[in-house]
């Protein structure tokens, strides 16, 4: 069964500051997704990046990129240009990518970022 | 708007009653999920639904029930048989194979 490690429980930066929020997971698989997810306070989950396994170049989303390193199963979230607006649990999350199946989602236990103004 | 919905936004329950959490969506997602999250731990699934009158257990199934009559809806009925059931569940859809997964706005039940 796939595992997602999120070994962070919580992190801080200042505003306008770069902070790197670490993932790594565990599978035998070689074709999957990877996904960060927000979770602000209102507890909504939403989407921030995804990244298919198959492409070598990194996601990036406006301020948010992530470093994936599949040989070492790593994939990094790093959000440039820290607003308050990005103070939330951040969730790292797996998908398989094979026919059948739930496609359901491996989550990590989360990382608690706060932005200092 | 176009959305999923779920409602109550909290829910009180008292034990050894059954309760039913709603989950409307109308971005005609062919695929919905019912997840569960407790404090200091990620989301777990507990069914989910592929396509219309058919639906499969998560891995934590037991003491829930749910029904996919309509393909905008994926109720979920928390059963007295459900040990633990405080706990914040999030209902997600996706549209096709492949896709990525959105979420509602949750609902909070406590069991009084």
């Amino acid at each position: 069964a796939q595992t997602v490690t999120q070994s962070q429980p919580e992190m801080s930066v200042q505003e306008a500051e770069t902070v790197t929020l670490s993932c790594t997971y565990d599978t035998s698989e070689s074709d999957y997704y990877l996904f960060w997810y927000k979770q602000p306070p209102s507890r909504q989950m939403i989407l921030v990046i995804r990244q298919e396994a198959y492409k070598q170049q990194n996601a990036t989303e406006n301020r948010f990129s992530v470093n994936f390193q599949k040989a070492a199963k790593s994939f990094s979230l790093k959000i440039s240009d820290s607003q308050l607006g990005d103070a939330a649990m951040y969730f790292c999350a797996y998908r398989s990518a094979g026919t059948g199946g739930s496609e359901k989602l491996v989550f990590g236990k989360g990382t608690k970022l706060t932005v200092n103004p | 708007d176009g959305g999923i919905t779920q409602s109550p936004k909290y829910l009180f329950r008292k034990e050894g009653q059954n309760v039913t959490l709603s989950c409307e969506q109308n971005l005609n997602h062919d695929a919905m999920y019912w997840y569960r999250q407790d404090p200091g731990q990620g989301l777990r699934l507990i069914y989910y639904s592929q396509i219309v009158n058919d639906f499969q257990k998560g891995d934590i199934a037991e003491g829930y029930s749910v029904s996919r009559e309509k393909k905008e809806s994926f109720p979920l009925t928390v059963t007295s048989a459900q040990k633990n059931p405080t706990a914040f569940y999030l209902c997600a859809s996706r549209q096709g194979r492949g896709n990525t997964q959105y979420f509602g706005p949750g609902t909070r039940l406590t069991v009084l």
